[in-house]
């Protein structure tokens, strides 16, 4: 089944304690994504990759870091999170680029305290 | 910064209504995608629209652009409970994806 695959679903953590969010696609996708859900605010890109060892900054890529070592795998990292990244994240991947649909991962809610 | 604006941001009608939203844009696009959301979890695809299509339809839903105004529309005809959830307009400037914040559908019973 083709999917997008995010871990963990939910996470509580403190300010301060690194934190690496997991996505996986198996679709052979060239194109991943990284968003932020708040409420009122829409989604909005943080990362984004369009092939392996290329990635660049979304909209709100402050406090983030990301890779692409594999082409179905894009972590997202918070070196040392705090409270105002609480948030909804989202993984997404798309055959090539912005011009293609984009799959989402099921979502990753992160409480930082 | 927000490319995509969703109008209404809430919008409730009665089951078998037909649903419109819009979505208005600010720079020039290759394409406008519309996706749907239940209740928090991820997104699901609906239709895109290239930026030389004027109308597109899937089913019941009906997607128009107008790139002279920069906006498109999604129509939702004979709406049902399980239509139910946030539409959000997404378009691409360079190699970003810019989301709107979305209306929030209820269909009543």
């Amino acid at each position: 089944e083709a999917q997008v695959t995010q871990n963990p679903r939910y996470l509580i953590t403190v300010t301060g304690k690194k934190l690496t969010v997991t996505c996986s696609q198996n679709m052979n996708h060239e194109y991943m994504s990284w968003y932020r859900q708040d409420p009122g605010l829409g989604l909005r890109q943080i990362y984004y990759s369009m092939n392996v060892e290329v990635t660049d900054k979304g909209d709100v890529p402050e406090g983030y870091k990301v890779s692409r070592k594999e082409k179905r795998n894009f972590p997202l990292i918070l070196e040392s999170p705090s409270p105002n990244q609480t948030s909804l994240y989202f993984c997404a991947s798309s055959y090539r680029a912005s011009t293609y649909e984009q799959y989402f991962g099921p979502g990753t809610r992160l409480t930082v305290t | 910064s927000q490319q995509g604006e969703e109008d209404p941001q809430a919008l409730s009608i009665q089951e078998g209504e037909n649903a419109t939203m819009n979505c208005s844009y600010k720079t020039s696009i290759n394409n406008l995608q519309w996706y749907r959301q239940n209740s928090g979890r991820g997104l699901v695809h609906l239709i895109l629209i290239r930026s030389n299509e004027r109308e597109k339809h899937s089913g019941r839903l009906r997607v128009t652009l107008d790139t002279s105004k920069k906006s498109s529309s999604l129509l939702i005809t004979a709406s049902r409970a399980a239509d139910t959830a946030s539409y959000f307009c997404a378009t691409d400037r360079d190699d970003k994806i810019i989301f709107g914040k979305g209306t929030r559908l209820h269909i009543l019973p």
